[in-house]
Formats: C-alpha cells, sequence, structure tokens
C-alpha cells in the first residue's frame, strides 16, 4: 500500500521555536506539497516542489520554509512559530495530475 | 485568481441520497476531483473526472460536470453513518500540478 507517512500526528511547541515537520512518501513521486488547513479556509498551499532541491512558493509562504534533499522527503520549517501558525499540516505527493493527490494522515501543531 | 466554492455543511438522513455541490472559476480545469477526509485523518481521493466529460458513476458515487456553469456535484446513494465526513472538491489546471481546493463541505448522516 502506497504511503505518505507524517512523522508526528500532535506536536505542542512553544513561541519562537523553530519547528521541523517532516514528510516521507514511498512512490518515487516528483511532485511534494505542503498544506495547512484551518476550519472555514479550507486547504491553503505553503510551499511544493516538483523535484529535488526545487522548491516554489504557494499561497501562503510567509513565516515557513522547505527543504527537498531527496527525492522521498520533504520538511516543512517554521522559523520562529507564532500561535497564528497553530494548525493541521498536509502533506501530499503526486506524480501526475490524473490520479490526484496522496495525502499523509497530518499533523496537528499548538503553538503556546 | 482561481476559487472554489462550496457549501460549509449539509445533512441528510441514513438511506436517503446526498448531492455535495462545488463551483470553480477556472475555465482551464483539467481534472477535477473529491476528496473525502475523516476525523483525524489526512484527505483520501475519493473520484476524479476529467473535463471532457459530464457524468462519472463509480458504485454508490455519481459525478456530475457542467462544464457551462463551471459546477460539479457529488451524488452519494444510500448515504450510510460512515459517510460522514468533510468532503473536498479540487481542481488542477492544464500545465500545473497544484490544485486549488475548495472550503469543505461537513456531511452528516443521521441514523
Amino acid at each position: 500500500d502506497v504511503k505518505v507517512t507524517q512523522s508526528s500526528r500532535y506536536l505542542v511547541k512553544r513561541t519562537g521555536e523553530k519547528v521541523f515537520l517532516e514528510c516521507v512518501q514511498d512512490m518515487d513521486h516528483e511532485n511534494m506539497f505542503w498544506y495547512r488547513q484551518d476550519p472555514g479556509l479550507g486547504l491553503r498551499l505553503i510551499y511544493f516542489s516538483y523535484d529535488v532541491k526545487m522548491k516554489e512558493k504557494g499561497d501562503i509562504p510567509e513565516g515557513y520554509s522547505v527543504s527537498r534533499e531527496k527525492k522521498e522527503r520533504f520538511s516543512l520549517i517554521l522559523e520562529s512559530a507564532s500561535t497564528n501558525q497553530t494548525s493541521m499540516y498536509l502533506c501530499a505527493s503526486s506524480s501526475d495530475t490524473k490520479h490526484g493527490y496522496t495525502f499523509g494522515s497530518g499533523t496537528r501543531l499548538t503553538v503556546v | 485568481g482561481e476559487d472554489v466554492e462550496q457549501s460549509l455543511f449539509l445533512s441528510v438522513r441514513e438511506g436517503d441520497s446526498s448531492v455535495i455541490n462545488c463551483t470553480y472559476t477556472d475555465s482551464s480545469s483539467t481534472y477535477l476531483y473529491w476528496y473525502k477526509q475523516e476525523p483525524g485523518a489526512g484527505l483520501q481521493l475519493l473520484t476524479y473526472i476529467f473535463s471532457n466529460m459530464d457524468m462519472k458513476q463509480d458504485q454508490r458515487l455519481t459525478v456530475l460536470l457542467n462544464k457551462k456553469d463551471k459546477h460539479l456535484s457529488l451524488r452519494i446513494a444510500d448515504t450510510q453513518t460512515g459517510d460522514s465526513a468533510i468532503y473536498f472538491c479540487a481542481e488542477s489546471s492544464s500545465g500545473t500540478y497544484k490544485y486549488i481546493f475548495g472550503t469543505g463541505t461537513r456531511l452528516k448522516v443521521l441514523a
């Protein structure tokens, strides 16, 4: 069964901390994505990557950065966590548009 | 920019049909998708339709696409309590792997 694995289901971090959210896929997909999900706002794209060492800003990149050193791993970094970054973070990967995204289970991050 | 809109809530009785609606603005959409999210989980692809199709049926699911009105719907026949979830509509445009997601419709199935 193909999988996208997010390293943590729940995280609690303090304001100002540097936070790493890890995502690994085992499908050899070129494309990987980070979204945040907030009630009433749906999914908003933070960053995405089409290839190793390649990244592009999504719709809400401020306060975030990403790293893709290996094809299977895409990390989201909160440089200095703030309370407005409390959210559900979803990682996804895809190989083409026809088959859609495969999502991880999500990481619910609380910043206190 | 492109936008995808859905109503936020839908409530139906077990055994009835559910119809979840979605409107989008991007006329260059190539594929349109329906995803399901159960509590505490990620999104699961339910079905998709290519933009040159009007309808697609997959067991209890029927997708209707009105490209002229940019309207997409998902019909679930014989809705069960296990269908209670949030349903997201999404679209992708030609030449991009980026999807635009709707806000999600929370379906509640009453026993």
